[in-house]
């Protein structure tokens, strides 16, 4: 199956700093990137969604300016998370997306995960 | 709002036995429903995916059912082995968007 790469697999940064993970497909392009957050034992949220080349499109609740995510090439999609604070800790987890074709269901790989922790 | 949700938040299943992990939607307008395997610490894996317009579909030990009438789907896994214990999440999408909605997942243990 197709692989997506994540780094760091897991950070422990002080309130206040900024924090980039990157999210790489490794044997496909990828135009679209997904980026999630999931608590402890709790479903996957979705933040944004990467688009190669273009702004990233965030969902309502999600703070733009707070989670910067940059999709510079078909392979890397990252997301930083600018002024860290201990409400930011959590399990960030990049999916991206390999087309299927028309009328196909296109299928998303994930990413192995970031554990942030911001003391 | 839409959403994906699952009857069921834990399943313990005898090794060797078969296992059903259900999953209510609520939004007929998918396209597509995918179950998705995740183990602890790591991201979900891929396990099988379903059109709206099928109603079964198989994989290696692993089954899924589209009722729309009563939009439900299931995920059977035959056989179970220790490596199937994980969390399985139910996501629905649409074409062209491939936005996932997630649901809230099943903690399936087996038992040796």
């Amino acid at each position: 199956g197709a692989v997506v790469s994540q780094h760091p697999s897991r950070v422990i940064c002080k309130s206040g700093t900024s924090v980039k993970i990157e999210c790489r497909s490794l044997d496909f392009q990828a135009t679209t990137m997904f980026w999630y957050r999931q608590f402890p034992k709790k479903s996957l949220m979705l933040m944004a969604t990467s688009n190669e080349g273009s702004k990233a499109t965030y969902e309502q609740g999600v703070e733009k300016d707070k989670f910067l995510i940059n999709h510079a090439s078909l392979t890397l999609s990252t997301l930083t998370v600018t002024s860290a604070h201990p409400e930011d800790s959590s399990f960030y987890i990049c999916s991206a997306r390999r087309l299927a074709g028309v009328q196909r269901a296109d299928t998303q790989y994930f990413g192995p995960g970031t554990r942030l922790t911001v003391l | 709002g839409e959403s994906v949700g699952l009857h069921l938040p834990t399943l313990s299943v005898q090794e060797g036995d078969n296992s059903i992990i259900n999953c209510a939607y609520s939004n007929s307008a998918s396209d597509y429903f995918i179950w998705y395997k995740q183990e602890s610490g790591k991201g979900p894996q891929f396990i099988i995916d379903i059109r709206s317009n099928m109603d079964k579909r198989q994989g290696q030990r692993v089954t899924v059912l589209l009722n729309k009438t009563v939009k439900h789907l299931s995920l059977q896994i035959a056989a179970t082995q220790p490596g199937d214990s994980a969390v399985y999440f139910c996501a629905e999408a649409y074409f062209g968007n491939e936005k996932l909605t997630f649901g809230t997942g099943t903690r399936l243990t087996i038992i040796p």
